[in-house]
This record gives C-alpha cells, sequence and structure tokens, in this order.
C-alpha cells in the first residue's frame, strides 16, 4: 500500500484559511487521493477526494501537485468546528476490493 | 440519509466471553470494514471485506473473526474477549470503487473487565 506522511500537529486562527499538507511520494497512477476527518467523540467523515486535478466542495479544496507527490486540503475560513484531526488516504482499486487504511492524521486546533 | 449503524453505543463484557459487533448499512456497498481506535495508535484495520462471505485480514486480525452472510451486515466476533481488547470500533462501508467516499458508524466503545 502506497503510505502518506502528515504533519502531527497544525494550529489556526478562526476564520483564517488552513492548508493541510500530505505527501505521498509512492503514490500509483491509479490511486485516488480522499481526505476524511474526525471530530471529537464521532466516527470518521468524508471531506473530499481527487485524483489529478484540483477540487473544490462545500467543504474544503484540495490542491494536487503536478507530479501527485503531495497534496493540501484547503479550508478556506476555519471554524472551532473544524477543530478535528485529518486524515489524508490513497485508494486504489485491487484484485479483491479497496481497502481503506488510515495514518496518524492532523490534528487541527483552533483558536478564537 | 444515508446510514452506517452499529449495534451498541457502549458495550461492557467480561474476560472470556465471547462478544458480537453487529454494523448494518443500508447504502447497498459492497465493502465494509472494522477498524479500532486507541489513544496514540490512530485507526487500525482489523478486516475488510468486499462481498458477501469474504473477508481479508487487515493490519491487526490476532484475536479477532468476522463474519458477512448478507451483504448490508458484517459482523465482528472476538472469540474470547480479552481486556487489551479495550477500545473503540468503528464499523464503515464504501461502493467497490475507490472514486467513492466511505461511510463510518458512530463507533462502540467496548470495555472488557
Amino acid at each position: 500500500d502506497a503510505k502518506t506522511t502528515q504533519p502531527n500537529s497544525m494550529e489556526s486562527n478562526e476564520e483564517e484559511p488552513v492548508h493541510l499538507p500530505c505527501n505521498h511520494s509512492t503514490i500509483s497512477g491509479t490511486d485516488y487521493i480522499h481526505w476524511y476527518r474526525q471530530l471529537p467523540s464521532q466516527g470518521p467523515e468524508y471531506v473530499i477526494h481527487g485524483l489529478t486535478s484540483n477540487v473544490n466542495n462545500r467543504m474544503a479544496s484540495l490542491a494536487i501537485a503536478e507530479d501527485r507527490k503531495s497534496s493540501t486540503l484547503i479550508l478556506h475560513r476555519a471554524t472551532l468546528r473544524d477543530a478535528a484531526v485529518y486524515y489524508c488516504i490513497l485508494r486504489d482499486v485491487e484484485e479483491y476490493g479497496n481497502k481503506l487504511v488510515f495514518g496518524a492524521g492532523t490534528i487541527l486546533r483552533v483558536k478564537s | 440519509d444515508v446510514k452506517v449503524t452499529q449495534s451498541s453505543r457502549y458495550l461492557v463484557k467480561r474476560t472470556g466471553e465471547k462478544v458480537f459487533l453487529e454494523c448494518v448499512q443500508d447504502m447497498d456497498h459492497e465493502n465494509m470494514f472494522w477498524y479500532r481506535q486507541d489513544p496514540g495508535l490512530g485507526l487500525r484495520l482489523i478486516y475488510f471485506s468486499y462481498d458477501v462471505k469474504m473477508k481479508e485480514k487487515g493490519d491487526i486480525p490476532e484475536g479477532y473473526s468476522v463474519s458477512r452472510e448478507k451483504k448490508e451486515r458484517f459482523s465482528l466476533i472476538l472469540e474470547s474477549a480479552s481486556t487489551n481488547q479495550t477500545s473503540m470500533y468503528l464499523c464503515a462501508s464504501s461502493l467497490f470503487r475507490p472514486d467513492t467516499e466511505a461511510f463510518f458508524g458512530q463507533g462502540t466503545r467496548l470495555t472488557v473487565v
């Protein structure tokens, strides 16, 4: 399985943009880049995913490097409710389905 | 509203008991997953299933087994519960395609005493 590397923690001020980085230097051509987040006392929830092009949705934006070896999750205006653990994951179709393997993630703290 | 439902939010069992954790999804998903989450260790994959009666070991399958007799239901079984299996257990499901999102249940906090 291709691995991802994220900083252990990051801090942001409320209403400022947050850029959460992820390195995935061994990514394969068919790996999708997914981001999930886990709020306190809840199960993880999907944030966004992409393959090659940058992606936007109502929650966030995903910027993917041209060589696909890194990506950045962008929260445009952090709120206190965005304080969570953010996971960057690669998903590919293997012979018998695709695993969903989590790393340690980045703990995002948002200051008011 | 799509849903992954875990049978219990909190569970207390005795050492040596056989424990069943149930997970049901209503989205006709092929993939289902079981994880445990411990402080400092993150989410670790125990088992996953990509079809009825099919199962694959994850990173930490020892001490666990699973059953998937119907597409919507994936059970995690602790044959003989031990105190080191005290943890938060999370179930998830997704379509087979890697460009789709996974949905998680709220978790079951299991305490083995």
